[in-house]
């Protein structure tokens, strides 16, 4: 079945510093990967998507890329702040009647000032 | 424009019982989609509705059963709870399933504790 893998936090990070979550996944057929936001005490909020192979999504400074070749969906940030303190959530979704999510289990970020 | 609401925010129940959660979704959006997120993990599907009809589930067993009304708003309701069931729960709206600009509204969440 689909599946997503994170890497595994927590990740502690100083302001202004450069950061990467990676993110691989398994599934058939050409997924939809996105990156979600949650920050303490509230639901998901969609960061970015990419909907077919070499996209770049990208929002409020953070980019990933859909690389096919490697079935993976780096977040990267080229400087943190404080404010970007959350967990981290990468997903897929396929193709299909109920285009549900499949999340990974999430990467707690932490910047210090 | 108002986003996806859920309540309550937080429920304590016994093991056994069952329980009702509710959604709102956003307006002019047609889809539910409800997940569960155990703690320290990611969300996992539990089943979505589209114009009223169940359109897709996961790996849930059937006590884990859910309703949309005509105004799309949804219900989750659980008998039988166990104490792996204590999560936040989470509600999710779309408007239709179709196309690459598929976006999930996600709610707050409720948070259910299985004592």
């Amino acid at each position: 079945g689909d599946s997503v893998t994170q890497m595994e936090g927590p990740v502690t990070l100083s302001e202004e510093a450069f950061l990467t979550i990676n993110c691989t996944y398994t599934a058939t057929g050409y997924p939809s990967l996105f990156w979600y936001v949650q920050y303490p005490g509230e639901g998901l909020q969609l960061l970015l998507k990419a909907t077919k192979a070499d996209d770049k999504g990208s929002n409020k400074g953070f980019e990933a890329t859909y690389r096919k070749e490697t079935t993976s969906f780096h977040l990267e940030k080229g400087s943190v702040q404080v404010s970007d303190s959350a967990v981290y959530f990468c997903a897929l979704s396929r193709t299909g009647s109920a285009r549900q999510l499949t999340f990974g289990s999430g990467t707690q970020l932490t910047v210090l000032p | 424009e108002t986003g996806v609401t859920q309540s309550p925010t937080h429920l304590i129940k016994t093991r056994g019982q069952q329980v009702t959660l509710r959604c709102s979704s956003q307006s002019g959006h047609n889809t539910v989609s409800w997940y569960q997120q155990a703690l320290g993990q990611g969300p996992q599907f539990i089943f979505q509705y589209y114009r009223e009809e169940e359109n897709g589930r996961g790996n849930f067993p059937p006590r884990f059963s859910g309703l949309q009304f005509p105004n799309y708003s949804s219900e989750l309701n659980v008998n039988a709870l166990e104490l792996d069931d204590s999560a936040l729960y989470l509600c999710a709206s779309s408007l239709g399933l179709a196309g690459d600009h598929y976006e999930q509204y996600f709610g707050p969440g409720t948070r259910l504790t299985v004592t």
